[in-house]
């Protein structure tokens, strides 16, 4: 089955700007994956981010958005705020099933 | 506005069969893929499954011999059963809407112990 890696954790400065990825062990990660985010706090369900690669929910901030980056899907956070303080996970579908990413925690310092 | 809820038995016995149901409220659930996560504590999530409201289902590989998925169109809820479970299924088991898992219920936390 397919291993998906994310860096175990990142810290970015109040206003600043961040950058997540998540790969895949099969192979570069393509909008064929449909690149999910998820945002989870303490406590909380994940609150899903971005859909298909670029795409944000209704609810999602301007400041959060998808991409596809070197091979890897991308969550890049602009203007960080001290609430974005959380773990991100990506969700990649692949040979038809989803695998969680094993999650990135930022913290905003 | 359409909300999930995660209900069912909060202990199970180890080699016993884990049920759980999500009810749909505020839409009907004869639309979109309806999805199965868990998620142990202190680690990730991980995606169990899915059932189409057509009834069609497709499970993760690691745990495919033991999971099925049904669904009620009539009471609007959807179903998890895991068989032969152990301590290692323990998890807080969440329902989710959608091929993109949009929606997600609070969740419910499962431990197998005896």
């Amino acid at each position: 089955q397919t291993v998906v890696t994310q860096e175990p954790s990142l810290t970015v400065s109040p206003g600043g700007t961040v950058t997540l990825t998540c790969a895949s062990s099969t192979g570069a990660v393509t909008s064929g994956y449909y690149p999910n985010w998820f945002q989870q706090k303490p406590g909380q369900a994940p609150r899903a981010l971005i859909y298909s690669t670029t795409n944000r929910h209704s609810w999602t901030p301007a400041r959060f958005s998808g991409s596809l980056l070197g091979g890897k899907a991308a969550l890049t956070l602009s203007g960080v705020q001290p609430e974005d303080e959380a773990a991100y996970y990506c969700l990649l579908y692949d040979s038809g099933s989803y695998v969680f990413g094993p999650g990135t925690k930022v913290t905003v310092v | 506005q359409v909300q999930l809820q995660e209900s069912g038995p909060g202990l199970v016995q180890p080699s016993e069969t884990l049920s759980l149901t999500c009810a749909v409220s505020g839409g009907s659930i004869s639309d979109y893929y309806w999805n199965w996560i868990r998620q142990p504590p202190g680690k990730g999530p991980e995606w169990i499954g899915y059932i189409h409201y057509s009834g069609s289902t497709n499970y993760s590989p690691s745990l495919k011999s033991r999971v099925s998925m049904s669904l009620d169109t009539s009471k609007n809820q959807f179903s998890l059963r895991l068989t032969s479970v152990t301590a290692a299924d323990t998890a807080v088991y969440y329902c989710a809407r959608g091929t993109s898992l949009g929606l997600w219920g609070q969740g419910t936390l499962v431990t197998v112990s005896s």
